[in-house]
């Protein structure tokens, strides 16, 4: 069965402390692989695509990584307002979501 | 700006009774979908179309209707078949092809 699998599923770190979060999956095709924020209370917000292993993508202090049997999010030097749960989704015919996870950054 | 809205933001459904909840977009995508989104679960989809007149059942699609006649409106229908219709609902829309879909900003089903 096709899996996505996401780790932590909470992560608490100080202001400025790094630190990556983790999207495991099993799926035969992947045909993309997506990176969401989700705010409490509001719908997921688009973050990046990867397409291939081995491609990256940046944004302000996100960057997104691939690899054949896994994709990595590193938030370097985080502020509070990056506090969110992160979603990632595999589109292999469908998009098939992880369960999430959610970050807390204290000041 | 272009975007996806979702109404009402919160619903309260009786006994019995089915109650429609409604999805627009104006950024012209072909695709539209709707997922229910349950606390410490990921998004499990409901419903899909990639075209209009035309729908597909997903993974959870018991208890549950959709129409598709206009390009930018995709109501779901949450029946009195479903006994546990209480989740967060979202609704997607995206362009054909390996492209991102676009999510609105939900609406939270309860019963009364």
């Amino acid at each position: 069965e096709d899996q996505v699998t996401q780790s932590p599923e909470a992560l608490r770190l100080q202001e400025g402390e790094s630190s990556s979060l983790n999207c495991s999956y099993t799926v035969s095709g992947l045909r993309g692989l997506f990176w969401y924020r989700q705010d409490p209370g509001k719908g997921p917000e688009f973050l990046f695509t990867l397409y291939s292993a081995g491609e990256e993508k940046e944004k302000e202090r996100l960057k997104a990584t691939l690899t054949k049997k896994e994709s990595f999010l590193h938030i370097t030097a985080p502020k509070p307002e990056d506090s969110a749960t992160y979603l990632c989704a595999v589109l292999e015919g469908k998009l098939i979501f992880g369960q999430g996870t959610t970050l807390q950054v204290k000041p | 700006d272009g975007g996806i809205t979702q109404s009402p933001k919160y619903l309260f459904r009786k006994e019995g009774q089915n109650v429609t909840l409604s999805c627009e977009q104006n950024l012209n995508h072909d695709a539209m979908y709707w997922y229910r989104q349950d606390p410490g679960q990921g998004l499990r989809l409901i419903y899909y179309s990639q075209i209009v007149n035309d729908f597909q059942k997903g993974d959870i699609a018991e208890g549950y209707s959709v129409s598709r006649e206009k390009k930018e409106s995709f109501p779901l229908t949450v029946t009195s078949a479903q006994k546990n219709p209480t989740a967060f609902y979202l609704c997607a829309s995206s362009i054909p092809g390996n492209q991102p879909q676009h999510f609105g900003d939900g609406t939270r089903l309860s019963i009364l």
